[in-house]
């Protein structure tokens, strides 16, 4: 089964600063997609970007960028010019097929603070 | 677009009653749907997925007689916790996949904070 592991529980940040937040899965499949998804105090679960991993070319949504590695099985998420509003918890996320059927694969999850 | 409703977003009831939460689909059709639980501080864990029209496919360890799962339209899914004990106290979402052209993904609802008293 894929895994997904998020190495940091906790990151803070400038407000204005860069952040990376890391994330690496274990997958023997070669095409599939990758997630991130923040979830506010509110608790709604937000995308915040995708990727599509047959795409070399690294998906970028206004402030938020990805490093995605394939071959290391890396999905780094970079959050650029960070604002309060982007404090929040972080999950990674993977979609798993199998035998017709998906799932998504979630991380543990990063929680981000931004520092005013 | 593509906007997931979950009723009701909190819910209080007595140990040994049924509670039944709904996850709509507005904007679109929701061939499969997911429910997770989450415990307060962690990750979201898969309860079960279901697909319109069959039966719901539940993980491992996930009761399906005390989680029942419906999903008899497009539209609408629900949940029925069923003789709920304290033990049920948690914050349930519901997800629905989306398949469209470009808008590969998944969409949650807002969740349902359920209290078992």
């Amino acid at each position: 089964a894929q895994t997904v592991t998020q190495s940091q529980p906790e990151m803070s940040v400038q407000e204005a600063e860069t952040v990376t937040l890391s994330c690496t899965y274990d997958t023997s499949e070669s095409d599939y997609y990758l997630f991130w998804y923040k979830q506010p105090p509110s608790r709604q679960m937000i995308l915040v970007i995708r990727q599509e991993a047959y795409k070399q070319q690294n998906a970028t949504e206004n402030r938020f960028s990805v490093n995605f590695q394939k071959a290391a099985k890396s999905f780094s998420l970079k959050i650029s010019d960070s604002q309060l509003g982007d404090a929040a918890m972080y999950f990674c996320a993977y979609r798993q097929t199998q035998g017709g059927s998906e799932k998504l694969v979630f991380g543990k999850g990063t929680k981000l603070t931004v520092n005013p | 677009g593509a906007v997931v409703s979950q009723h009701p977003s909190r819910v209080i009831c007595k140990s040994g009653t049924s509670v039944k939460i709904e996850c709509r689909s507005l904007d679109f059709q929701a061939t499969t749907m997911f429910w997770y639980r989450q415990f307060p501080k962690q990750s979201l864990m898969l309860m079960a997925t279901s697909n319109e029209g069959s039966k719901a496919t539940y993980e491992q360890g996930v009761e399906k007689d005390k989680f029942l799962i419906n999903h008899a339209s497009l539209t609408l899914s629900t949940l029925t916790v069923t003789s709920a004990h304290p033990e049920d106290s948690s914050f349930y979402i519901c997800s629905a996949a989306l398949t469209g052209e470009g808008n590969y993904g998944y969409t949650f609802g807002s969740g349902t904070r359920l209290t078992v008293v």
